[in-house]
């Protein structure tokens, strides 16, 4: 089955502390992985995605499919990086690809 | 350019009454999703739409849960009758292109639903 999981609901770190918001994934194939943000009051969107291998925000996600995992780390966080995150899966289904979320981690830092 | 567009963005109802959403994506984008979210959930597709042609709709309660994209443009997604589970944010996206490629998903600012 596909699925991702987010064990953490809640994670509460300070200003200038690193953040690691963890996601592991369930999925027989190649996957493509997802980091999706929504800030207060705006719209889910797009942070990164695995194949860019991009660092957007100072945020950066590494595959390890030994692991089955695509943690989000951020070395040093700020107050506006508090958001809720969600990682998400593209499975095929039919030949199309779909979105599968994990339920979510709310990242607050705090000055 | 414009984002995804969804109304109304909230809607308070009694059960077994019906309700009607709308969604206008990006001009130009193919794909249209329609995504519940459940309060403490993250997003689960209900119904993937590939111009005017359902493509996945595997998660969509059919017996209550409708949704039609006309024209390849704008798309309703109904409730009929609504049940208290029902309550969700219910979002619309849309794409590019689907098909076999990921492409990024833009999201509307979804509608908030409430059934009492």
């Amino acid at each position: 089955a596909q699925r991702v999981t987010q064990p953490e609901k809640l994670l509460s770190v300070f200003k200038g502390a690193p953040v690691e918001l963890k996601c592991n994934y369930s999925y027989s194939g190649s996957p493509e992985l997802f980091w999706y943000v929504q800030y207060s009051r705006q719209r889910l969107q797009l942070l990164l995605r695995h194949i860019s291998r991009e660092s957007i925000k100072g945020f950066t996600a590494d595959l390890n499919k030994g692991e089955t995992s695509f943690h989000l780390k951020k070395p040093f966080a700020q107050e506006e990086d508090s958001a809720m995150y969600y990682c998400a899966l593209s499975g095929s289904s039919g030949g199309y690809n779909k979105l599968i979320f994990g339920a979510g981690t709310r990242l607050a830092v705090h000055p | 350019e414009a984002g995804v567009a969804q109304s109304p963005r909230y809607k308070i109802i009694e059960k077994r009454q019906s309700v009607a959403f709308w969604c206008n994506p990006i001009s130009g984008h193919a794909t249209l999703y329609w995504y519940q979210q459940i309060l403490g959930q993250g997003p689960k597709l209900l119904i993937q739409f590939q111009n005017n042609g359902v493509v996945d709709d595997s998660q969509l309660p059919k017996d209550r849960f409708s949704a039609e994209r006309l024209k390849g443009v704008d798309s309703t997604l109904k409730i009929q009758p609504a049940k208290l589970e029902d309550s969700a944010v219910y979002l619309c996206a849309s794409s590019l292109l689907g098909g076999g490629q990921p492409y990024e998903q833009y999201f509307g600012p979804g509608t908030r639903l409430t059934v009492t």
